[in-house]
């Protein structure tokens, strides 16, 4: 069981770039990663997600190094709005949900 | 397209009163899901549903029961309701595979 830990909370300034990682040291082969971002009283919204190397799509980029034992999301030129919690999720190719363990999340809060 | 959608928003019980929570999705959606956040916390998987006709346990599925009724409609159900089960309610979709869910915008239970 693929268990993620991340940081509980981060700080950063409007412009900035935010990098968050996320450990999985367990995880197993058939399992990709996925980042979503919850804003309070919303449900999760999905990020990116990525399976190895390098992912990048129109808000985030996903890097993850060759052994697969952590992740990091980055959020270029973060403003206001992203503050949110960010979860890493780790799960497998199937519909194997018993791996759909979201954790506590790290909570961004992006200041002026 | 409404997405997913979840009936009631806020709900109050109490104590040994029952209910069922409401779950709908128009996007063709093999596997839904049900998930509690607590206060503060992350999400946590109460019960799943891999395709119509089937549904599995998930890390906490103690105190619900819930029901695949069609391919759109997954519901959730409190026999007896305890306030332990005071939170949010997310239910969510998503395509069978390495794809992302979508959920609901969650509903608000208080149990007294």
């Amino acid at each position: 069981l693929a268990k993620t830990t991340q940081p509980i909370s981060m700080d950063s300034y409007e412009g900035q770039e935010v990098n968050i990682t996320c450990s999985h040291n367990n995880i197993a082969t058939n399992d990709y990663i996925t980042w979503y971002q919850q804003f309070p009283s919303q449900g999760p919204r999905f990020i990116i997600q990525g399976y190895k190397t390098k992912v990048t799509n129109e808000v985030a980029s996903l890097f993850i190094p060759a052994d697969r034992k952590s992740s990091t999301l980055s959020l270029p030129r973060v403003s206001l709005s992203d503050t949110a919690v960010y979860y890493c999720l780790v799960s497998a190719w199937g519909d194997s949900s018993y791996k759909l363990i979201f954790g506590s999340g790290t909570r961004l809060l992006v200041r002026p | 397209n409404a997405g997913v959608t979840q009936t009631p928003k806020f709900q109050v019980l109490k104590t040994g009163q029952s209910m069922t929570l409401q779950c709908a999705q128009d996007m063709n959606h093999n596997s839904m899901y049900w998930y509690r956040q607590d206060p503060g916390m992350g999400l946590r998987l109460i019960y799943y549903s891999a395709s119509e006709g089937t549904t599995d346990k998930g890390e906490v599925p103690n105190g619900y029961n819930v029901s695949r009724l069609n391919k759109r409609e997954f519901s959730l159900r409190l026999e007896s309701a305890a306030p332990s089960q005071t939170s949010v309610y997310f239910c969510a979709s998503k395509y069978s595979g390495p794809y992302e869910q979508y959920f609901g915008p969650g509903t608000r239970l208080t149990v007294t």
